[in-house]
């Protein structure tokens, strides 16, 4: 079945600065590719997502970006404010759902 | 509030008891799931429901015991848990099943097994 590989686990920036996340994915057949964010005392939730027949994907201040053939993705969060200090989830899907083991984001003031 | 409730938030219950958790979405979906997070670990993946069938159990102990009535509704059964199966329980929705449809989660039951 698909793995997912997640890092770095803890993640910490100042304010303004942009944070990056990086995901590996072990079956090339996965084809959608989510990131969510949980906040403390909710559920994981989507804030941005790519699929497979598309290389960067951009909102805002953040983007996602793919590499099929090293079988990586990476979320990226520019000018990084407090509101942004959550558990970041990357995930990989074929026929289910696969989620890495999500990166503690800290944004200090 | 995302669309997918989950109740209770949270559940202390001991080695013995029953308890039922309950998970209600009114967006449509048609695909359920259950998965568990345990701290510094993966989401794990624990039932798939896809129009009311049960279309995954990721070997997951007896002592859990899902239920789908309907599209809608979502009840995971508990009985004789152990200590190791305190973890947060969250319930996920989507369109159906498949390789490109994002999922929608409640907040979860944080359950504590004394």
């Amino acid at each position: 079945g698909e793995n997912v590989e997640q890092h770095p686990s803890t993640l910490s920036v100042q304010e303004g600065d942009s944070a990056v996340i990086k995901c590996t994915y072990s079956d090339s057949a996965s084809n959608y590719f989510p990131w969510y964010k949980q906040e403390l005392g909710k559920g994981p939730q989507l804030i941005i997502d790519i699929r497979s027949n598309v290389g960067e994907k951009k909102d805002q201040r953040i983007a996602v970006t793919l590499n099929k053939t090293a079988k990586h993705f990476s979320l990226h969060i520019t000018e990084t404010q407090p509101e942004d200090s959550a558990v970041y989830f990357c995930a990989a899907s074929l026929n289910d759902m696969r989620f890495g083991a999500g990166t503690r984001l800290t944004v200090k003031p | 509030e995302t669309g997918v409730t989950q109740t209770p938030r949270h559940l202390v219950m001991g080695m013995t008891n029953k308890k039922s958790l309950k998970c209600e979405q009114h967006l449509g979906h048609n695909a359920m799931y259950w998965y568990k997070q345990s701290a510094k670990k993966p989401l794990e993946l624990m039932f798939v429901y896809n129009f009311k069938e049960q279309t995954e159990n990721n070997s997951v102990p007896s002592r859990f015991s899902p239920e789908c009535p309907n599209s809608s509704h979502l009840f995971l059964h508990l009985h004789t848990l152990q200590p190791e199966d305190s973890a947060l329980y969250l319930c996920a929705s989507s369109s159906r099943t498949g390789s490109d449809y994002g999922y929608t989660f409640g907040s979860g039951t944080r359950l504590t097994v004394v």
